[in-house]
């Protein structure tokens, strides 16, 4: 079974606060991703990863930053936390979209940030 | 106008009823079709997938693609209290360059009554 982590399920910071958060996926996926999910909006991607030290930004970048120094490791960093960052964020990981195979992503539990 | 665009309910039925979830878009490259279920607190796992224009059936679960009309269905038979979650619709296409995208609609909250 495809196993996503993520570092923490509730977390409650400070504006201004630097915020790391962190996803580990065990399956040797290419791929990775931040979303952010709110209600009415849905998923909405923050950053995508292909490969080790590869980014790239998804729809809503500004505020966030990404690292990927190894494959299994995704973080998000909100470097000066503000409180419409206030959100449930979802980590996903994916193998490499083969034209003939299906591409399916694998969530992780979330992390529920509340900026205060 | 939404890339893609879905009710978000919430969605009340009795028990053994048939769920009827629907999408539409407005992207007509659009290739790959997926439903994810996400119940309350956790992240959403792939339910059904689907490529072509057609139905595709999995036990009580059928995905129903209609690209002319740009619309795609998930039905539940004989749906149980177990299948309230939240129902996202999910579609994807592939770039030249070998990237792709992937648009997720904002869900349908289905709530089966016992």
């Amino acid at each position: 079974d495809v196993k996503v982590t993520q570092s923490s399920r509730y977390l409650v910071k400070r504006t201004g606060e630097k915020v790391f958060l962190e996803c580990v996926q065990d399956m040797d996926h290419e791929n990775m991703f931040w979303y952010r999910q709110d209600p009415g909006l849905g998923l909405r991607l923050i950053y995508f990863s292909y490969d080790v030290k590869m980014k790239e930004k998804g729809d809503i970048p500004e505020g966030y930053s990404v690292s990927r120094e190894k494959k299994e490791r995704f973080s998000l960093i909100l470097e000066s936390a503000s409180t419409n960052q206030t959100s449930m964020y979802l980590c996903a990981s994916s193998l490499y979209f083969v034209r003939e195979s299906r591409e399916t992503q694998y969530f992780g539990p979330g992390t529920r940030l509340l900026v205060l | 106008q939404k890339e893609v665009e879905q009710d978000p309910g919430p969605l009340g039925v009795p028990e053994g009823a048939i769920v009827s979830l629907n999408c539409t878009y407005s992207n007509s490259a659009f290739q790959y079709f997926m439903w994810y279920r996400q119940y309350s607190r956790k992240g959403p796992e792939l339910l059904m997938y689907t490529y072509s224009s057609g139905n595709k059936e999995d036990g009580r679960f059928t995905a129903q693609v209609d690209k002319s009309s740009k619309y795609i269905s998930l039905f539940i038979r004989d749906s149980q209290p177990s299948d309230s979650a939240t129902y996202l619709c999910a579609m994807s296409l592939m770039f030249t360059s070998g990237t792709y995208k992937y648009i997720f609609g904002t869900g349908t909250r289905l709530k089966v009554l016992a």
